[in-house]
């Protein structure tokens, strides 16, 4: 049983292009996250919704934008999208104590 | 300054060496500390967990914690191939949405 899910697992497309990253938690959590990592590494947040209500909304272009259409989904929908959009994006839901990461969409844009 | 900083590596020892990986945060309020472990194309996972000053170990690792310095440790004894991965210190502090603020991570190499 995947805990955190992810759906697409890769994803390549043009400049200019809108699409959406799926997410699921089957571990009951209240709170789930998106995260960016970039080339060198670096994870950071972006978004974090508490049972469907957005809790955290870092300095990301409004061209990003998270649903949360119930506590286990949270999806990221990206438009115009632009080559410094490319990294892994990853999903995370808040347990007790920690984080667990889903396994990471990669989005090359060209 | 970076809120969470780590030396970026790469860090090279032996295999049964020490691995000593280290952390200094800028928020005097954070509250939680972590060391996550990434293997190059994978997520990260959880490898410790710290909330007070002092040490706390779990198996081959050990976390220190130092809130008046501001700096957090992993160390890794009889450190193995496998341990090689990028290790990424994270800091959290409760401001209504437990946000976690991540170093860019530490690579260390186990050579066999």
């Amino acid at each position: 049983d995947t805990a955190v899910s992810q759906t697409p697992k890769y994803l390549v497309t043009q400049m200019g292009n809108d699409k959406s990253i799926k997410c699921e938690q089957n571990l009951g959590h209240d709170t789930m996250y998106w995260y960016k990592q970039d080339s060198k590494k670096f994870l950071k947040i972006m978004f974090s919704y508490n049972n469907k209500e957005l809790i955290i909304n870092e300095t990301v272009p409004n061209r990003f934008s998270p649903k949360s259409p119930d506590k286990a989904h949270l999806n990221l929908h990206i438009n115009s999208l632009e080559l410094g959009d490319s990294a892994v994006y990853f999903c995370a839901s808040r347990g007790r104590e920690t984080q667990y990461f889903g396994p990471g969409t990669r989005l090359l844009v060209l | 300054q970076k809120e969470v900083e780590q030396n970026s590596g790469p860090l090279s020892v032996p295999e049964g060496a020490i691995a000593s990986l280290n952390c200094t945060y800028s928020d005097r309020g954070s509250q939680s500390f972590f060391w996550y472990r990434q293997y190059s194309g994978k997520s990260p996972e959880l490898i410790m967990s710290i909330y007070s000053n002092g040490d706390k170990e779990d198996g081959r690792f050990t976390a220190q914690l130092n809130k008046a310095s501001q700096y957090v440790s992993l160390l890794i004894r009889d450190s193995q191939p496998s341990d090689s991965a990028t290790y990424l210190c994270a800091v959290m502090r409760d401001t209504g949405g437990f946000k976690t603020i991540f170093g860019a991570g530490t690579r260390l190499f186990v050579k066999a």
